[in-house]
């Protein structure tokens, strides 16, 4: 498997319901970033957790964190319409200079 | 809140063309990146640049493009010769200096090669 891939490709899901979005990295990490975009947009952050974090929490968000398993997990409680977008991990790898590899990405989409 | 601004939006171009795409990083950001998205396709690193210079470049960052800080404010991508597969849309970021929170990205600019 690819560095950042999540899964699922796609979700669908009803207002009020939680989703959860999986991303799994190979190499070893100074911290992972998710990134939620919306169609045809820019990437907007959401929230970064460092290597030695297991989770963190933003409002109606929370990501996990398992280096021993390279992966991680992001949680929206309580989803809105307006969560509809594509949801991105990355990854800041440990020596690789400052960017970011990314992952293929979530697409959420939140019924009425 | 601070913003990553690009322009143009939108640009359309002729094959073997040269484009310059603009950006605006956030003013008290030390690090500037460019990165791609392929329609359909990830988030792809084109290049990150640090005082003044290339800090990194990826295997996509050839002789084809360059970037230059021309001021103290503009960040910009050059992509000279333009071939059909350059169309995609290309993302401006700036970070802080540890990369700490995270990078703020402009909203892009969409490419199409034509």
């Amino acid at each position: 498997s690819q560095q950042g891939e999540e899964d699922p490709q796609a979700l669908s899901i009803q207002e009020g319901e939680n989703a959860t979005m999986n991303c799994s990295y190979k190499t070893s990490i100074n911290n992972l970033q998710w990134y939620r975009q919306n169609s045809g947009r820019g990437l907007v952050h959401l929230i970064l957790i460092r290597s030695n974090e297991r989770e963190k929490h933003s409002g109606r968000l929370r990501v996990t964190l398992d280096t021993s398993k390279k992966s991680s997990s992001l949680l929206i409680t309580a989803s809105r319409a307006a969560d509809t977008a594509s949801y991105f991990c990355a990854t800041d790898e440990t020596g690789g200079g400052n960017k970011l590899t990314f992952g293929t990405g979530t697409q959420l989409k939140v019924e009425l | 809140e601070p913003e990553v601004t690009q322009t143009p939006s939108h640009q359309v171009t002729q094959m073997g063309q040269e484009v310059i795409l603009r950006c605006v990083p956030i003013s008290n950001h030390l690090y500037f990146y460019w990165y791609r998205q392929i329609l359909g396709q990830k988030v792809e690193f084109l290049v990150s640049f640090y005082n003044n210079e290339i800090s990194e470049k990826s295997e996509i960052f050839d002789d084809q493009f360059s970037v230059e800080r021309p001021d103290g404010s503009n960040f910009t991508l050059k992509i000279r010769s333009t071939k059909l597969e350059d169309s995609a849309m290309y993302f401006c970021a700036s970070s802080e200096r540890t990369n700490a929170r995270g990078y703020t990205f402009g909203s892009g600019t969409r490419l199409t090669v034509v």
